[in-house]
Formats: structure tokens, C-alpha cells, sequence
């Protein structure tokens, strides 16, 4: 357990389907994260939120779309994904600008067929 | 931006071995952190050590800010010791962790 919460875990979806994927932390922290984690693949930083406002966006395709309501929550909105969107999706949370240890959720296993 | 560069990239032990993995990183960092991948997908804090030496039961960690690499040390290995070990830098502002391509680490019995 470490404070941050990712559901689904697990997802299937068609390419015309809309899902998302939601997550919460509960460590009083400012800054939020999301990653994917393709096969074969580095963990690659997909978006960055920091006390709600979004601060990076690692040119991600607008078929994903982020968004943060308050400190403690995150979600990634899904649509017309493609096959090769299928990968595991991290949460993390941290301190602002990355002067703490950062924390991860356990993720979300997404496939798209 | 800034590279990560891990190995081994894949290393097989016997239960009882000591191993060591490797990070280098290619600028400044103001984060440095080593996590653990369980089979599940879960990643899991070991050390947050942006410098200095950290131990924590039969695993320790080093970093030399200065050269620009990073060590994690494990001892007397057990088989849940298995999984990936990643390596993560952070630059400074509003960037997030930058990961290395892992080490895949099996420990046998």
C-alpha cells in the first residue's frame, strides 16, 4: 500500500469505446503523474500536474486526455485508442518539482482490441 | 533531455548471491530514486538518494552526484528479490522521473 490508488485495474476496450482510468492519493501531496509502461519500453512520462494545473504534456496523442479536479485526484479519459495504445498506465504522486521521493500506484492494465 | 542508462540489463543469480546493479546518468539531477517491479506491475520505493549511501536490510544504495552514477547493492538474494530494477532521475522543475530501461533480475532457488 502506498497511498496511491489506481482503478481499474484491469480494462479491455474497443477502439470506438470512451473509458477512463481514475486516481486518487492520499498523501497530501501537490503534484500528480501519469505514465505508460509499454513492452520492451522505458516508463514514459505522459502528463504532469502540479496544484491542479497541468506543466507538461510529453506529446501525447489527443486520443488521451487528462485531467485533475482537485490534488488528490487524477484521471486519464480513453477514446478511440489503437492497439498499440495496450500498455500499463502508472499513477504517481509527490511533492512538487521533485524534491521528495515520488510514489506509484499499483496501475492500470489496458487493452485495447 | 537526460539519459539513463542501466546495467546489466539482464542478470540471472542462485539464492545467497550478492549482486550489484548499475545506473549512469548523463547530467545534473536534483531526485534520484531506485524502485522495484514486482511481477503484478507494481513499483515499489526502494531509495530516494539524490546522493550519499542509504541502507535498508540486504539492500544499500550509493550515489556520487559528481560522477554521475548511481549503485544498488543487494545481498545474500532471495527469490522474491525477483523482478525489474529501475533507476529514475529528476533534472529540477516541473518535469517528472525519467527512467532507465530497467535491470531483470532472477534469483533462483
Amino acid at each position: 500500500e502506498t497511498g496511491v490508488t489506481q482503478t481499474p485495474r484491469h480494462l479491455v476496450m474497443g477502439m470506438t469505446n470512451k473509458k477512463s482510468l481514475k486516481c486518487e492519493q492520499h498523501l497530501g501531496h501537490n503534484a500528480m503523474y501519469w505514465y505508460k509502461q509499454s513492452a520492451k519500453k522505458p516508463l514514459e512520462l505522459m502528463f504532469v500536474y502540479n496544484f491542479k494545473e497541468q506543466t507538461e504534456n510529453n506529446s501525447v496523442p489527443s486520443r488521451f486526455s487528462p485531467e485533475c479536479p482537485n490534488s488528490s485526484h487524477l484521471f486519464l479519459h480513453l477514446h478511440t485508442l489503437q492497439p498499440e495504445d495496450s500498455a500499463l498506465y502508472l499513477c504517481a504522486s509527490g511533492d512538487s518539482f521533485g524534491g521528495n521521493t515520488i510514489y506509484f500506484g499499483e496501475g492500470s492494465w489496458l487493452t485495447v482490441v | 533531455g537526460i539519459q539513463v542508462e542501466q546495467s546489466p540489463p539482464d542478470l540471472i543469480l542462485q539464492e545467497g548471491a550478492n549482486s550489484t546493479l548499475r545506473c549512469n546518468f548523463s547530467d545534473s539531477v536534483n531526485n534520484l530514486q531506485w524502485f522495484h517491479q514486482n511481477p503484478w506491475g507494481q513499483l515499489i520505493n526502494l531509495f530516494y538518494i539524490p546522493s550519499g549511501t542509504k541502507q535498508n536490510g540486504r539492500l544499500s544504495a550509493t550515489t556520487v552526484a559528481t560522477e554521475r552514477y548511481s549503485l544498488l547493492y543487494i545481498s545474500s538474494s532471495q527469490t522474491p528479490d525477483s523482478g525489474v530494477y529501475f533507476c529514475a532521475v529528476w533534472e529540477g522543475g516541473a518535469d517528472g522521473l525519467t527512467f532507465g530501461k530497467g535491470t531483470h533480475l532472477i534469483i533462483q532457488p
